[in-house]
């Protein structure tokens, strides 16, 4: 089993849509979660770090649910420009960063 | 915001000769630095972690001898690529993070082409 799971997608969703990805991660003493976005042919990008209450900022919303080792980003009013791919990161306290593979998201027009 | 940047963006080489990239973090010490590889669309994958003033912890399968790794102050690492192949041809990035940070802040990244 992979450390950290993510669905590739591409989700495909028009403009103002509602979307929602799930990130599952191995090991349960993980103590850091994140959520970074990705440009074609670009570097990661900080998206939000994901807090055990959940935060929330502008159309974006991380969640993180220990119990069940996976924390979601849900994007509300979807834009042209949130096309990218969204990458979940965990730490588990150590120097070392567990990347996803990473969710592909389209919108369409 | 975190500023990193990488040198040179785009590097085109022949086999066999040994490429430098430059790593810096413009606004803040950082105390780690990281090497990534990525290789078309596939997810970033770890080479090595470096702390400023000692030695890089590579990951498994990464050679040391192939991929040297320098973190000599707190706002510059290097990799040199040593005798480059084809195969190297990648997308190198390297992020950075102070040690009260959780985050780590990603430099533009590096093109590498071996002709």
């Amino acid at each position: 089993r992979k450390e950290v799971e993510q669905d590739p997608g591409p989700f495909n969703v028009p403009e103002g849509a509602t979307v929602a990805f799930n990130c599952t991660y191995s090991n349960s003493a993980s103590q850091s979660f994140f959520w970074y976005r990705q440009d074609c042919r670009k570097e990661p990008k900080l998206l939000m770090s994901v807090y055990s209450s959940g935060n929330e900022d502008g159309r974006f919303t991380a969640q993180l649910n220990r119990a069940s080792q996976y924390i979601s980003l849900l994007i509300r009013d979807s834009k042209l420009s949130d096309s990218a791919t969204y990458l979940c990161v965990v730490n588990s306290g150590t120097y070392k960063y567990i990347f996803g593979t990473g969710t592909r998201l389209k919108v369409l027009a | 915001g975190a500023v990193v940047s990488q040198h040179p963006s785009r590097v085109i080489c022949k086999s066999g000769t040994s490429v430098k990239i430059e790593c810096r973090s413009l606004d803040f010490q950082a105390t780690t630095m990281f090497w990534y590889r990525q290789f078309p669309k596939k997810s970033l994958m770890l080479m090595a972690t470096s702390n400023e003033g000692s030695k890089a912890t590579y990951e498994q399968g990464v050679e040391k001898d192939k991929f040297l790794i320098n973190h000599a102050s707190l706002t510059l690492s290097t990799l040199t690529v040593t005798s480059a192949h084809p195969e190297d041809s990648s997308f190198y990035i390297c992020s950075a993070r102070q040690r009260e940070w959780n985050e780590q802040f990603f430099g533009p990244g590096t093109r590498l082409t071996v002709l």
